[in-house]
């Protein structure tokens, strides 16, 4: 596998169900991203992880709870969503997160989730 | 608050024109440009990057940065039909691997 890579590619889940969504990349990048994508609106970044350690959060509600247990691997946590989370969730990577310059992210092919 | 805009389109040319897509952002700390692609229903992948004010051309493809009045532009020469998608423009801030997206402008090429 090369490049950033994410599981399910599709997700339907109930309001109560809890669900999680995986990312892992292979590019030896040290900086890993998860952004909520929907229709008509901008990409919104949800979190960051620099070297396994989460550097932003961008008021996010708690029903969703990230993991970085590595610099490869990223989770999504999801539980008691509701219909307006239905969206593409986008994994990216870049090589770091500070540094002179911004670093290049590199996205995963995304997971479509639909909340009934 | 950073924002980017971009025009949402769709901007229709006929294959073989140019193509001119643009982007404001209003944070004049603004030090790093880019311009992903992303087809309908997949995720955004990178077309190019800009830092410095001027021109940067890669192929058919030329990124445009006027820091001056904060726009970035990206001009497709030959459009080809295999062009059409929507083009997100992303602004990053220095020492932060953040950015900011546009909503993205769709661009139709028909043959």
């Amino acid at each position: 596998e090369t490049g950033v890579t994410q599981t399910p590619r599709h997700l339907v889940m109930g309001m109560t169900n809890k669900k999680s969504l995986k990312c892992e990349q292979h590019l030896g990048h040290n900086a890993m991203y998860w952004y909520k994508q929907s229709a008509k609106k901008p990409l919104e970044l949800m979190f960051v992880y620099s070297l396994e350690e989460r550097v932003e959060n961008n008021s996010v509600p708690s029903r969703f709870s990230p993991e970085c247990p590595n610099s490869s691997h990223l989770f999504l946590h999801l539980h008691t969503l509701q219909p307006e989370d239905s969206a593409l969730y986008l994994c990216a990577s870049s090589q770091d997160f500070r540094g002179g310059s911004v670093d290049t992210q590199y996205f995963g092919p995304g997971t479509r989730l639909t909340v009934l | 608050q950073k924002e980017v805009e971009q025009n949402s389109g769709p901007l229709s040319v006929p294959e073989g024109a140019i193509a001119s897509l643009n982007c404001t952002y209003s944070d004049r700390g603004s030090q790093s440009f880019f311009w992903y692609r992303q087809y309908s229903g997949k995720s955004p992948e990178l077309i190019m990057f800009i830092y410095s004010n001027g021109d940067k051309e890669d192929g058919r493809f030329t990124a445009q940065l006027n820091k001056a009045s904060q726009y970035v532009s990206l001009l497709i020469r030959d459009s080809q039909p295999s062009d059409s998608a929507t083009y997100l423009c992303a602004v990053g801030y220095s020492g932060y691997s953040t950015l900011t997206f546009g909503k993205g402008t769709m661009l139709l090429v028909s043959p």
